[in-house]
């Protein structure tokens, strides 16, 4: 099993409509979850992060979290063409040595259509 | 602003070169990654260090090893390249603490013939 699953789509939606990207996870003992968001060609970059259970919202997304279900999601309302890109999972895990370590899903597609 | 830059954006190189891949911060980060980007792989932590001079292996470091001399720069080097490390190479900072809000660099596209 992977530690971060996503599906890689690519997810198709009209401007304007509601995006809703997933996101598993296998260790229970996860505590931090994170989307990053990357352009073609471009670096990822931070948006949302999500700590406890429940929705985090930050203007146009909001991040869910259901630690018994090992799931997070973003929702993204209104979308814009803009918005067309790659949208990586990523949690924290600990590893053997203690240390902690940041594992990235393989993202989804997203592509927002005018 | 902060900028982690990477030495190159394209690199060319050839099997059984050893291959240095330089990374420079300037925002006074302790933590830096490397990571290597493959299509249907995503993003796959080889190396990390927390400090100066300090360095733990992540999930794929065989073939590599890395050096940090100095706070600012984290250097990835690959002993013997060969063709499977050909990849994108992200080299990423944080802040003490948080290891989650990965500032990367631009990347390095690396082709090993």
């Amino acid at each position: 099993q992977k530690e971060v699953e996503q599906n890689s789509g690519p997810l198709s939606v009209p401007e304007g409509a509601i995006a809703s990207l997933n996101c598993t996870y296998s260790d229970r003992v996860s505590q931090s979850f994170f989307w990053y968001r990357q352009y073609s060609g471009k670096s990822p970059e931070l948006i949302m992060s999500i700590y406890s259970n429940g929705d985090k919202e930050d203007g146009r997304f909001t991040a869910q979290l259901n630690k018994a279900s090992q799931y997070v999601s973003l929702l993204i309302r209104d979308s814009q063409p803009s918005d067309s890109a790659t949208y990586l999972c990523a949690v924290n895990f600990i590893m053997n040595t203690g240390f902690q370590k940041l594992v990235f899903g393989t993202g989804t597609r997203l592509l927002v259509s005018p | 602003d902060v900028k982690v830059t990477q030495s190159s954006r394209y690199l060319v190189k050839r099997t059984g070169e050893k291959v240095f891949l330089e990374c420079v911060q300037d925002m006074d980060h302790e933590n830096m990654f490397w990571y290597r980007q493959d299509p249907g792989l995503g993003l796959r932590l080889i190396y990390f260090s927390y400090d100066v001079k300090m360095k733990e292996k992540g999930d794929i470091p065989e073939g590599y090893s890395v050096s940090r001399e100095k706070k600012e720069r984290f250097s990835l080097i690959l002993e013997s390249a060969s063709t499977n490390q050909t990849s994108m190479y992200l080299c990423a900072s944080s802040l003490t603490g948080t290891i989650e809000k990965l500032f990367f660099g631009s990347g390095t596209q690396l082709s090993v013939l």
